[in-house]
């Protein structure tokens, strides 16, 4: 299994371009997410989707858009890039939370990360 | 303020130290509570979880959660070279898919 594949793992925009990063990942998960991380603010959940055809913003949405019209694949859009999204990029999945019992493998699982720079 | 707080060190010590991580937290709701461990350019992985209250060993990495003091800790003994990495504590309530993050504490073990 090839787990959570993200891509591109760098890029380089200049301000006002927009671009796709994209996440896909073959464990049949249900929920999706994004996060970026930035020094000293750690890991902060930009938006999220618990299945294909729901999206949710999370705690630093704006400037950024999401689908999700397959279970597997969930794009990241910046829709006109600022220097302030220079960040590491990082999807995650994971199976849809049931219950009140924690299963080991059903924890969020991470890709390798995409490293953004807006000049 | 943040829902949870994590002294982002840096930490440096020697090969074979007692290594005690921490974090607090402000959200009564959280139940869930986990380690990650990240290295340098990679994703963050599952170090350990602990469900409420108490302590969870494996191997030489210990967690405990104090609810009553909205604190919770991971204990690293005889630490290696191998486990200089980021370690970042998460968390979440009962039902909730989405976990809140520590900023991270980074670790460095000296051979």
């Amino acid at each position: 299994n090839a787990g959570v594949t993200q891509t591109p793992k760098f890029q380089v925009l200049k301000t006002g371009q927009s671009m796709t990063l994209q996440c896909a990942q073959d464990m049949n998960h249900e929920y999706m997410s994004w996060y970026r991380q930035d020094p000293g603010m750690g890991l902060r959940l930009i938006h999220y989707s618990v299945g294909a055809g729901i999206t949710d913003q999370g705690e630093v949405p704006n400037g950024y858009n999401v689908s999700r019209s397959t279970t597997e694949d969930f794009p990241l859009r910046l829709l006109s890039a600022a220097p302030s999204q220079t960040s590491v990029y990082f999807c995650a999945s994971q199976f849809r939370w049931r219950g009140s019992r924690f299963l080991r493998g059903a924890e969020l699982f991470f890709g390798e990360g995409s490293r953004l720079t807006v000049l | 303020q943040k829902e949870v707080e994590q002294d982002p060190g840096p930490l440096s010590v020697p090969e074979g130290a007692i290594v005690s991580l921490n974090c607090t937290y402000s959200n009564s709701a959280f139940q869930y509570f986990m380690w990650y461990r990240q290295y340098s350019r990679k994703g963050p992985e599952l170090l350990m979880y602990t469900y409420s209250s108490g302590n969870k060993e494996d191997g030489r990495f210990t967690a405990q959660v104090d609810k009553s003091s909205k604190y919770i800790s991971l204990f690293i003994r005889d630490s290696q070279p191998s486990d200089s990495a980021t370690y970042l504590c998460a968390m979440r309530g009962t039902g909730a898919n989405n976990l809140f993050f520590g900023t991270g504490t980074r670790l460095t073990v000296i051979p």
